[in-house]
């Protein structure tokens, strides 16, 4: 597509249900971020992959958030057992490649409300 | 603690005027980028400095890096009320490329 698509862009949900956000990349790009913004505040960083595996999951906060990544494509970030201190922007980015300078591409976010 | 911190958090102009905005880091970086924020949006690319550089220009745009002292500046000449946004500079170092973003300025521009 012409930019990152990211779905959907508001969730509502119940604590303690389980959710599912959906990012598109840019085509060809082969790096993909996931971020956490909290209201009027900076970017979290999540997890990053590189093609399908990802190399640096050292931002997911707990073990209720999961993320894939398959044909080295579309991501898809799974919170588990929602928390109302989960909601947040989840902000995807898509790089042509990690190596070059890393210009990362945003998808205009999935805001997360956790009742 | 993030790698980049905005100075200041929040900044309100008038139209015309010029818009300063620091950044601060702590580790050795690869590059540095500004990012923009419209409200409820995602963030867009501005300009990359690379640390061999030490200005750098993008129409009302100017970057300015500092590596002994770990800081930059983003400059807006001339601001408009459409400039309203936040800024946000990003470091990325080590063999890994790592993106760090920092808290971000929130600008006003009063028309």
């Amino acid at each position: 597509g012409a930019g990152v698509s990211q779905s959907p862009s508001n969730k509502v949900t119940e604590k303690g249900k389980d959710v599912e956000l959906r990012c598109d990349p840019i085509s060809g790009h082969t790096a993909l971020y996931w971020y956490r913004q909290s209201l009027g505040q900076g970017l979290e960083f999540l997890i990053y992959f590189q093609g399908n595996s990802a190399p640096d999951k050292s931002g997911l906060p707990s073990d209720r958030f999961s993320a894939e990544r398959t044909g080295g494509s579309v991501s898809t970030l799974t919170i588990q057992r929602t928390q109302q201190e989960d909601s947040a922007v989840y902000l995807c980015a898509s790089s042509f490649d990690r190596v070059a300078k890393n210009i990362q591409y945003f998808g205009a976010g999935t805001r997360l409300s956790v009742l | 603690s993030q790698q980049g911190e905005e100075d200041p958090q929040a900044l309100s102009i008038q139209e015309g005027e010029n818009a300063t905005m620091n950044c601060s880091y702590k580790t050795s970086i690869n590059n540095l980028q500004w990012y923009r924020q419209n409200s409820g949006r995602g963030l867009v690319h501005l300009i990359l400095i690379r640390s061999n550089e030490r200005e750098k220009h993008s129409g009302r745009l100017r970057v300015t890096l500092d590596t002994s002292k770990k800081s930059s500046s983003l400059l807006i000449t001339a601001s408009r009320a459409a400039d309203t946004a936040s800024y946000f500079c990003a470091t990325v170092s080590g063999g890994y490329q790592k993106v760090t973003f920092g808290i971000g300025t929130k600008l006003q521009v009063i028309p």
